[in-house]
């Protein structure tokens, strides 16, 4: 079956060091590909997407590449900041079924 | 700037009780969901519609129950709340692409945190 599988956290990193967060995926078919975010005490927001192979999403300083080839969407940010820290969620949808499916989530903190 | 609502944001209530929490959304979206999200930040889909008078369970069992009689508005009902339905509970809406393929994006709402005592 389809799924997302991105790495665990907690992710702890200082201010302007650069990020990475892992996300790779099984899926048939040609799906879309997501990375929402959830700050403390809200819902889940779109932070970036990407609909075909090779596609780059891009928003806030974040981007993530669609890499067919190794099934995998990394989200990647040059210089984080304290305010994002947040949870990161990897998805994906529209392979033929209805739903979206989220990754577990990664928790990520950003220190001053 | 998305547009969907939830009341109320925290709820604590006993055992016991009939509680109903609300989801409205105002962009015209056919497709809702209802997600619980567990502490682990993990995402289980409870239930979903793909417009009114179309209801559906999700991959996670859940004693709730939901109505879809306008788009805009997508309720969730527990009968007799228990400690074990204490959660975040979080709803989205999706415009909807033909058949029930989506590639589109969710707009999720803020949540409501509920507490069973």
């Amino acid at each position: 079956g389809n799924s997302v599988t991105q790495m665990e956290g907690p992710v702890t990193l200082s201010e302007e060091a650069f990020l990475t967060i892992n996300c790779t995926y099984t899926a048939t078919g040609y799906p879309s590909l997501f990375w929402y975010v959830q700050y403390p005490g809200e819902g889940l927001q779109l932070l970036l997407k990407a609909t075909k192979a090779d596609d780059k999403g891009s928003n806030k300083g974040f981007e993530a590449t669609y890499r067919k080839e190794t099934t995998s969407f990394h989200l990647e940010k040059g210089s984080v900041q304290v305010s994002d820290s947040a949870v990161y969620f990897c998805a994906l949808s529209g392979t033929g079924g209805f739903k979206t499916i989220f990754g577990a989530g990664t928790r990520l903190f950003v220190k001053a | 700037e998305a547009d969907i609502y939830q009341t109320p944001r925290y709820l604590v209530i006993g055992t016991g009780k009939k509680i109903t929490l609300e989801c409205s959304q105002t962009m015209g979206h056919d497709k809702m969901y209802w997600y619980q999200q567990d502490p682990g930040m993990e995402l289980h889909l409870i239930h979903y519609s793909y417009g009114v008078n179309s209801t559906e369970k999700g991959d996670l069992s859940s004693e709730s129950t939901v109505s879809r009689i306008r788009t805009e508005h997508f309720p969730l009902t527990l009968e007799s709340a228990r400690p074990s339905h204490t959660s975040q509970y979080l709803c989205a809406s999706s415009r909807g692409t033909s058949g029930r393929a989506s590639t589109d994006t969710q707009y999720f709402g803020p949540g409501t945190r509920l507490t069973v005592l």
